[in-house]
């Protein structure tokens, strides 16, 4: 099964709030797990990313924890800004697919009130 | 150092016309993706390609799509005979190469809106 589901539809926070941001997958041939972020009018930009023989890494206030076990993944935005409120995407790419091929979840609308 | 160059940023057709969205991969990148994402959802594959080869087009619709990237010029995907549904943000991305991971590797572009009226 090719899909990433991608919870909560949206959330709002406050400022300094920790939004968390929740994937899980099925297809265990998954082996590397991009978070993206988008802001309006505007192409996705590679936020951080895993692979599953981690289960957490950290950049800057960024954070993805990983549950291989459970096959879920999530981001955590530490001391959220209004900045931060943009639309988050995690995504999933195939073990040797060979080539950069994407499965994308269905998206985090996340609002950062000052 | 310009990004990815999509072109143009808005495209309205009307039903039945034709849609051509351009793409310039960033200097020195040989391989571009092309992705879909209609309203509320995440973007969905369509075609990766690499000069004058079509690598992996299994997202592609069967009909009324094509994408090609030539020697010279940019990468283009043509949808011929638009329909209401074709209705999306088209993202181009690309890479310097097709292998390992898509961390650091590949960029996308702003995107270009397809409206069909």
């Amino acid at each position: 099964q090719q899909q990433v589901k991608q919870s909560p539809q949206s959330l709002i926070v406050q400022k300094g709030g920790i939004p968390i941001i929740n994937c899980a997958y099925e297809n265990t041939a998954f082996d590397y797990f991009p978070w993206y972020q988008q802001f309006p009018g505007k192409g996705p930009a590679l936020l951080i990313a895993i692979r599953p023989d981690v289960s957490e890494k950290k950049e800057g206030r960024f954070t993805i924890s990983f549950n291989k076990s459970a096959k879920q993944f999530s981001l955590h935005i530490m001391d959220s800004q209004p900045g931060d409120s943009a639309t988050y995407f995690c995504a999933a790419q195939l073990r040797d697919t060979g080539f950069q091929k994407l499965v994308f979840g269905t998206g985090t609308r996340l609002l950062v009130s000052p | 150092n310009a990004g990815v160059m999509q072109n143009p940023r808005h495209l309205v057709r009307r039903r039945g016309q034709e849609a051509r969205l351009r793409c310039s991969p960033m200097k020195g990148h040989s391989h571009v993706y092309w992705y879909r994402q209609l309203p509320e959802e995440g973007l969905k594959f369509m075609v990766y390609l690499q000069k004058e080869n079509i690598i992996d087009e299994s997202g592609m619709p069967k009909e009324r799509f094509s994408a090609e990237f030539p020697k010279e010029g940019p990468s283009i995907l043509r949808i011929q005979q638009v329909v209401r549904g074709d209705s999306a943000a088209y993202f181009c991305a690309s890479s310097p190469s097709g292998t390992g991971f898509m961390g650091r590797g590949a960029f996308f572009g702003q995107g270009t809106r397809l409206t069909v009226v």
